[in-house]
């Protein structure tokens, strides 16, 4: 039984690059999350995904982030250019309903990746 | 101030203790609760959610007080396998859950 999927697991760049973080929800979960969690801070929203549609994207801290779901299932969390203040584990988590439901829905997260920017 | 605070702890109880968490919220729209727990550099994972008539599973009991915004985490008889932190996450609006940043609960031997 597949979870929550993201790679890489470990992330090391320098400042100044550009990364690409990837989630693989489980299979049919409409909604898909992507969290921010710095250490010893509990998870932040960056933004959330029903299907192919980016609902929210209230939580992304700046234009450098972006996120993308084309096909509503594998999403696509991108960081240009790089600061050490990215440096964090980015979470994502999937969900099986979407709309008015969700918000009841508890959420699987995946491992998560963790990102150290130099 | 955040949406979701919760005492960050750390709590050291000894096995077989009684150990109580409490969060509040500050969203009078919240809609839904839940408590998740997070080991150590793993993902967080769902450990119960929390109606409002307040429910029990197992030794964890849970309760929600919508009029003073306030959620509980009861846990009774702690067993070293409880260790990690207890966080606590209210759904407002529809597909975003907002989280507090996790009460650490050790129990020793």
């Amino acid at each position: 039984g597949a979870g929550v999927s993201q790679s890489p697991r470990y992330k090391v760049a320098k400042r100044g690059q550009d990364v690409a973080l990837r989630c693989d929800p489980i299979s049919g979960h409409v909604s898909l999350f992507w969290y921010q969690q710095a250490l010893g801070q509990g998870p932040e929203f960056l933004t959330y995904f029903q299907n192919e549609a980016q609902l929210d994207k209230s939580g992304l801290p700046s234009d450098r982030f972006f996120a993308e779901r084309p096909e509503g299932s594998v999403s696509t969390l991108k960081i240009q250019r790089t600061q050490q203040e990215d440096s964090a584990v980015y979470l994502c988590a999937s969900s099986p309903v979407g709309g008015s439901r969700s918000y009841n829905s508890p959420l699987h997260f995946g491992n998560g990746t963790r990102l150290t920017v130099t | 101030r955040k949406e979701v605070e919760q005492d960050p702890g750390p709590f050291n109880v000894p096995e077989g203790a009684t150990v109580a968490f409490n969060c509040t919220y500050s969203n009078s729209a919240s809609q839904s609760f839940f408590w998740y727990r997070q080991d150590c550099r793993k993902e967080p994972k769902l450990l119960m959610s929390v109606y409002s008539s307040g429910n029990e599973d197992g030794r964890f009991t849970a309760q929600l007080n919508r009029a003073s915004q306030y959620i509980s985490l009861l846990i009774r008889d702690s067993k070293l396998s409880d260790s990690a932190t207890y966080l606590c996450v209210v759904n407002t609006n529809a597909g975003k859950s907002t989280f507090g940043d996790g009460t650490t609960l050790t129990v020793k031997p």
